[in-house]
């Protein structure tokens, strides 16, 4: 069975620190991973994603992750935060089109 | 291109009512799914289609009903609603590899669903 976890429902950083949100997978194959951003009221974008080749993805909004297979984790990490970026974040496994999402790290950045 | 829509943006039912989401794509999409959000669930898959006739069930396919007549539309059928029902509704549209798309969902605005 596929799962995700996120082990931080919330999480604060100050304006221009660095950010990493955490997610591990539990599944069977070789996993399709995404992370998603929701604003709030609003839908979800895609940050990124991973299905193959190299172990660290670049994203939009400056954002990237890294996929571990021994330790069967794909860390989200930013350089220095905006106040924009405060918002949910969702890590996601399986196929791209019945995904198995993680119950989400909300974000706030404080000036 | 109008990209995934749902109808309506909000209702408001009374427990035992039926009603129907609409999902539409105009992007020729196979794959289309069903999601709801939850206060501190995340998304959950409720039912996905790769095609026009095949339908499969997700995480929480109960309370719920799906067909998929044509590749455009993909409604979802509340028969009895239920408070528990109450909840944020995500439609997806994404295309197949064998059409050669990008493996990427593309999400629908949402509709929020009140169960009293």
């Amino acid at each position: 069975a596929q799962s995700v976890t996120q082990p931080d429902i919330h999480i604060t950083v100050s304006e221009g620190a660095s950010l990493e949100l955490r997610c591990n997978y539990s599944y069977g194959a070789t996993p399709y991973l995404f992370w998603y951003v929701q604003s709030p009221g609003q839908g979800l974008q895609l940050l990124l994603k991973y299905f193959s080749g190299d172990t660290l993805v670049q994203g939009i909004k400056g954002f990237e992750a890294e996929f571990k297979r021994s330790q069967s984790s794909f860390n989200l990490r930013k350089p220095s935060v905006h106040w924009s970026d405060a918002a949910e974040y969702f890590c996601a496994v399986g196929p791209w089109y019945a995904l198995n999402f993680g119950k989400g790290t909300s974000l706030l950045v404080t000036p | 291109n109008a990209g995934v829509t749902q109808t309506p943006k909000f209702q408001v039912l009374k427990t035992g009512q039926s009603m129907t989401l609409q999902c539409a794509q105009d992007m020729n999409h196979e794959y289309m799914s069903w999601y709801r959000q939850d206060p501190g669930m995340g998304l959950r898959l409720i039912h996905y289609s790769v095609g026009a006739g095949i339908t499969d069930q997700g995480e929480v396919p109960n309370g719920y009903n799906v067909s998929r007549s044509t590749t455009e539309d993909f409604p979802l059928r509340l028969l009895s609603a239920a408070p528990s029902q109450t909840s944020v509704y995500f439609c997806a549209s994404s295309y197949s590899i064998a059409s050669g798309g990008q493996e990427t969902q593309y999400f629908g605005p949402g509709t929020r669903l009140l169960v009293l």
